[in-house]
């Protein structure tokens, strides 16, 4: 267990609709990690947030957005839902913002799956 | 090309073999790892590299920085280390974005 949680485990929704995927981070870990999983783009990096401010941004669609709020927990907005949008959803978390030298502890992911 | 390669793609061996991963990069980076996603999805961190060499039990990690190549060797190889074993690199420019390979899916059989 690494002390990351992801609610919730599975998601079943059509196209158009909007989800709203949850992380809570390790116990003292400021940073929250989004990373998308999909059978033909393997695994993508989203979007970083550090102790409440965006801190780095990847290959992010603008229908998809993120916050991390004052108690350290992140949700990912994913809105007009497509079906290649149908992948695994992993949240990590690190104790510091230099995530690329930070071990990064990951989450269970959420598995979406839009029909 | 991508920034990150692996090799090779699929990898089968015994119980009790030795085996090894090999992940090129083609960036300067400030940091390697190496993730393990087992069958049920979960994925794990194993390593952290910046140089040198790292030990877990049976697992060991290298890196060489001069040649943008790491290894993950696995000894003794068992039946649970079956999984899948992603490289990921983290960018010399000081961003926290991971780069990942596409991933090496090893099964060993007993």
């Amino acid at each position: 267990d690494s002390g990351v949680t992801q609610t919730p485990k599975h998601l079943i929704t059509a196209t158009g609709q909007r989800v709203t995927l949850r992380c809570s981070p390790r116990s003292g870990d400021l940073s929250v990690y989004w990373y998308q999983q999909s059978l033909d783009q393997g695994l993508q990096f989203l979007i970083q947030y550090y102790n409440g401010e965006e801190r780095a941004k990847g290959n992010i669609l603008e229908r998809f957005s993120a916050q991390q709020f004052p108690d350290l927990h992140s949700e990912l907005n994913l809105s007009s839902l497509e079906l290649g949008d149908s992948a695994l959803y992993f949240c990590a978390s690190s104790v510091g913002g230099t995530g690329g030298t930070d071990t990064q502890y990951f989450g269970p992911g959420t598995r979406l799956t839009v029909l | 090309k991508n920034e990150v390669e692996q090799s090779p793609q699929n990898l089968t061996a015994q119980e009790g073999e030795f085996i090894t991963i090999n992940c090129s990069y083609s960036v300067g980076i400030s940091a390697l790892h190496w993730l393990q996603q087992h069958p049920g999805g979960g994925i794990v961190s194993l390593f952290m590299l910046s140089s040198g060499k790292k030990k877990h039990g049976r697992l060991i990690a290298t890196i060489n920085i001069q040649e943008k190549h790491s290894s993950l060797h696995i000894t003794a190889s068992h039946p649970r280390d079956s999984a899948v074993y992603i490289c990921a690199v983290s960018l010399f420019i000081g961003t926290d974005k991971l780069i990942f390979g596409t991933g090496t899916r090893l099964q060993v059989f007993p």
